[in-house]
């Protein structure tokens, strides 16, 4: 079990879809994050906020919009996605305090574009 | 952040000692150094971290050379529920609101033989 949740566990959606990737902690984490990883890669960073505010945006498509409603939960817009957006997409969170926390992960949502 | 060389795979028997070795010459006096491990269909876990002197949890203990520039993770006594991909990461330690993502190299995957 782990301390993010992210739903849905799997999505399944066609080129014009609109839909939404949730992700949700209740540790008192100010840091979250968005990764994407492909099959047999590692994980890339996509988004990070931190205390509600996105900091780190590493030049994601615009059809990849973020957005962090309050302190526990972190949202991954989509719409108009391609086939080659399909990867397994993990939220994490982590203290920001300058000490070095570790990141928590959830356990991803798997996301197929038809 | 400094670049890292690991393995591509390792086999160990279980019960034994798992050694994993990370090479980080290039890693300036402010990096940290953090392993994450990630378990088939799972996110990523994290595991330890350390600056300069060996550090030791219940999970693995981290041993890093004096002049820095390489480290060894260590499972005591490998499971099979070992069996995963481990990430060494080296990072730069930001101040409070700085949080950054954390960037994955290709990692050692360990195969823990019953």
């Amino acid at each position: 079990d782990t301390e993010v949740t992210q739903t849905p566990k799997h999505l399944v959606m066609g080129m014009t879809n609109k839909k939404s990737l949730k992700c949700e902690q209740h540790m008192g984490h100010r840091a979250m994050y968005w990764y994407k990883q492909k099959a047999k890669k590692p994980p890339e960073l996509m988004f990070v906020y931190s205390y509600e505010k996105l900091s780190i945006n590493e030049s994601v498509p615009s059809r990849f919009s973020p957005e962090c409603p309050n302190s526990s939960l972190l949202n991954l817009h989509l719409h108009a996605l391609q086939p080659e957006d399909s990867a397994l997409y993990l939220c994490a969170s982590s203290q920001d305090l300058g000490f070095g926390q570790p990141q928590h992960f959830g356990d991803g949502t798997r996301l197929s574009i038809l | 952040d400094a670049k890292t060389t690991q393995p591509p795979s390792m086999d160990c028997a279980e019960g034994r000692a798992a050694n994993l070795p990370c090479n980080h010459s290039t890693i300036s006096g402010n990096e940290y150094v953090y392993w994450y491990r990630q378990i088939h269909s799972q996110g990523p876990q994290y595991i330890i971290h350390g600056l300069k002197n060996n550090e030791t949890n219940e999970m693995a203990s981290l041993i890093i050379t004096e002049d820095r520039k390489s480290s060894t993770l260590i499972l005591p006594h490998a499971t099979l529920r070992d069996t995963a991909v481990y990430y060494c990461i080296v990072r730069v330690l930001k101040g409070r609101g700085g949080a950054d993502g954390l960037t994955f190299g290709k990692g050692t995957h360990l195969i823990i033989q019953p």
